[in-house]
C-alpha cells in the first residue's frame, strides 16, 4: 500500500508570510497532485508533476517534484487570505493510472 | 464548464436504513470514484468504476455498494446504514491520462443517527 505522509497537518499564518507544504512517501509515483479544498466543496486540482526534479510555478505557488520522485512540496509567497484551504496532495503510481492516493491533507489559514 | 453533482448536500438517515448517493458527470468520463472524508483521516476510495457496469473494489469498500449502470452516472449504496458511516462522501470522475485531473462533485454529508 502506497502512502503519503503530508506535513504540517494545521498552518495558521499571517497575510504576507511564506509557508511550504511537505509530502513525503517511501513510495515512487509517476506522477503527483496537488489540489486544493475550500470548505463546502470538493478538491480541485492546481498542478500535475511528473518529472523528476521538476518546478512548476502558478503566480505565487511553487511546486516541486523530488528527483527520486518520492516526494513534492508546494511553496506560497506572500500568502493572501484567499489561499486559505484545505490543500491535499495525491500521487499515481503501482501501474495505475486511474487510482489516486491522497495525503491526509495541510490546513492553511491566511489571517488578514 | 465541466461538472460533477451529487443528489444531496446534506442527508440524514437512520441507524439500518438503505441509502442511496447518486453522482453524476457531464464530460463522458470512463472513470468514476467515491470517496468519504474524515477528519484527520484523509480522502479514502471506497469504489471506482472505469467503464458502464464495471467496478473495483477501493480501500474501505466494507458496508458499501456501487451501481454505474449509464456511462454519465454512478451510485453509492449503503445497505444498511451504521453510524460509523456518518461522513462527507465525495463523488468524483476523470479520464485515463497520467496528467489527467478528477473532478470532484461539492460533497454530500451523511449523518446516520
Amino acid at each position: 500500500t502506497q502512502l503519503l505522509e503530508q506535513s504540517p497537518q494545521f498552518l495558521s499564518i499571517q497575510e504576507g508570510e511564506n509557508l511550504t507544504v511537505y509530502c513525503n512517501s517511501s513510495s515512487v509515483f509517476s506522477s503527483l497532485q496537488w489540489y486544493r479544498q475550500e470548505p463546502g466543496e470538493g478538491p480541485v486540482l492546481l498542478v500535475t508533476v511528473v518529472t523528476g526534479g521538476e518546478v512548476k510555478k502558478l503566480k505565487r505557488l511553487t511546486f516541486q517534484f523530488g528527483d527520486a520522485r518520492k516526494d513534492s512540496s508546494l511553496h506560497i509567497t506572500a500568502a493572501q487570505p484567499g489561499d486559505t484551504g484545505l490543500y491535499l496532495c495525491a500521487g499515481r503510481g503501482g501501474g495505475s493510472n486511474y487510482k489516486l492516493t491522497f495525503g491526509k491533507g495541510t490546513l492553511l489559514t491566511v489571517n488578514p | 464548464d465541466v461538472k460533477v453533482t451529487q443528489s444531496s448536500r446534506y442527508l440524514v438517515k437512520r441507524t439500518g436504513e438503505k441509502v442511496f448517493l447518486e453522482c453524476v458527470q457531464d464530460m463522458d468520463h470512463e472513470n468514476m470514484f467515491w470517496y468519504r472524508q474524515d477528519p484527520g483521516l484523509g480522502l479514502r476510495l471506497i469504489y471506482f468504476s472505469y467503464d458502464v457496469k464495471m467496478k473495483e473494489k477501493g480501500d474501505i469498500p466494507e458496508g458499501y455498494s456501487v451501481s454505474r449502470e449509464k456511462k454519465e452516472r454512478f451510485s453509492l449504496i449503503l445497505e444498511s446504514a451504521s453510524t460509523n458511516q456518518t461522513s462527507m462522501y465525495l463523488c468524483a470522475s476523470s479520464l485515463w491520462g497520467e496528467m489527467d485531473e478528477q473532478y470532484f462533485g461539492p460533497g454530500t454529508r451523511l449523518t446516520v443517527t
